[in-house]
């Protein structure tokens, strides 16, 4: 089972729209999380940490469930910009590595 | 201010030839990192250094690899002998610490024919 688990998509959705993107993770002793944002054939770029709290960057809302072991992110008013991957990323047993989730492909359409 | 390079951008290989994919990180950065990425599947943990020290090399896929960072600046990774299944997309990351952010260069994308 992968460390991290997100559902590939792809979601299709017009601009304006909500859309939110979950992801689980495998292990209980993480203590860092984040997305991450990859457009094609790009590297990932750090779209936003994710805290206990919750927090909201714009129109980029992050959510954790450490009980649950599930992070979220929500997408208001979205933007034919946004069209990317999300890539929802959890630090290892290490604590430093990364683990990343396979991606979530939003396409935004017009 | 300048973010994380790396080159070359693309490299193609020969089955069996040695390739040497080199990465600036951020300056002041601390942690230096190498993943692979293959088609359609995020990023996966090569190897870590801390200034000078590589304190983890769990990740590299065989004795082939090898990456340094002798002054704690610049890091190398090397492929010996490359074969097929080294075609990826390799990504050197770096960040101020531990638990922060990181930030990744372009990557090399190899192609090992």
């Amino acid at each position: 089972r992968k460390e991290v688990e997100q559902d590939p998509g792809p979601f299709n959705v017009p601009e304006g729209a909500t859309v939110a993107f979950n992801c689980t993770y495998s292990n209980s002793a993480s203590q860092s999380f984040f997305w991450y944002r990859q457009d094609c054939r790009k590297e990932p770029k750090l779209l936003m940490s994710v805290y206990s709290s919750g927090n909201e960057d714009g129109r980029f809302t992050a959510q954790l469930n450490r009980a649950s072991q599930y992070i979220s992110l929500l997408i208001r008013d979205s933007k034919l910009s946004d069209s990317a991957t999300y890539l929802c990323v959890v630090n290892s047993n290490s604590g430093y590595a990364l683990n990343f989730g396979k991606g979530t492909s939003l396409l935004v359409t017009p | 201010g300048a973010g994380v390079s790396q080159s070359p951008r693309y490299k193609v290989a020969k089955r069996g030839q040695d390739v040497a994919l080199r990465c600036d990180p951020i300056s002041g950065h601390v942690s230096l990192f190498w993943y692979q990425q293959a088609l359609g599947q995020g990023p996966e943990f090569l190897t870590y250094f801390q200034n000078e020290a590589q304190l983890d090399k769990s990740g590299l896929p065989s004795d082939r690899f090898f990456a340094e960072r002798p002054e704690g600046s610049v890091s190398t990774l090397k492929i010996q002998r490359t074969q097929q299944e080294d075609s990826a997309v390799y990504l050197c990351a770096s960040s101020l610490g531990q638990g922060e952010g990181q930030y990744f260069g372009p990557g090399t994308r190899l192609l090992v024919l």
